[in-house]
């Protein structure tokens, strides 16, 4: 059983379109990450949320973490080809718990 | 860069064999963490380590260990390897080891059992 749902598996979309995937669970989290990794390197940290209902921005990102602290989400505005890559998010149960990665979202961005 | 050093970038070994991956964590981090990358399984947790003590672990087999040394840098063996380990291996490295922190992730090593 997964202990974290990501969707879509995949998407792809034309450079300028919206976008928005999430991340999903039956637990709650001290804290929630969203990581990208691009092909042949490591997962490289966007965002840190930690309180319920948050919402963080970082350029055309915008992350928002679930008023109970379950679920969170990651809404890209005018998507450009540099943001194609593996979209993972990452959570632990407590400040010293082990951080578990869900399956990711595969975005690639057509020019 | 992430300050992170992960060696070899790639190992081919055969079935049976035993391989040792290393990785030097950013400077100052104290904390190591592991993961093992495939396609069908995503990006698993083996282990943590912080200054040398084990932290927390995953789903880690018996055929796998670890160590962090006085260095903090760590090691972590893989024995007796089957066709199904073949997977990219990722050292993350965080100044504490607190799950709120960044995690600075190496550029991995990327194992293939033949």
């Amino acid at each position: 059983t997964q202990l974290l749902e990501q969707s879509p598996q995949f998407l792809s979309i034309q450079e300028g379109e919206n976008l928005t995937v999430y991340c999903n669970s039956s637990s709650v989290f001290s804290s929630l990450q969203w990581y990208r990794q691009e092909p042949g390197e490591g997962p490289v940290l966007l965002v840190t949320v930690v309180t319920g209902g948050e919402v963080k921005k970082l350029k055309r990102l915008t992350f928002q973490f679930g008023d109970a602290r379950k679920d969170s989400s990651l809404h890209i505005t005018a998507a450009q080809p540099g943001d194609t890559g593996l979209y993972l998010c990452a959570v632990a149960g407590t400040s010293y718990d082990k951080v578990i990665f869900g399956p990711g979202t595969s975005l690639s961005v057509i020019p | 860069d992430s300050g992170v050093t992960q060696t070899p970038k790639h190992l081919i070994t055969a079935t049976g064999q035993r391989v040792t991956l290393r990785c030097s964590p950013r400077s100052g981090d104290l904390s190591v963490y592991w993961y093992q990358q495939s396609l069908d399984q995503g990006l698993q947790f083996l282990i943590q380590y912080y200054n040398g003590e084990e932290r927390a672990k995953g789903n880690i087999l018996e055929r796998f260990s670890a160590q962090q040394f006085p260095d903090l840098h760590s090691e972590l063996n893989l024995s007796s390897l089957e066709l199904g380990d073949s997977a990219l291996y990722f050292c993350a490295s965080s100044v504490a080891g607190l799950t709120n922190e960044k995690l600075f992730f190496g550029s991995g090593t990327q194992l293939s059992v033949l």
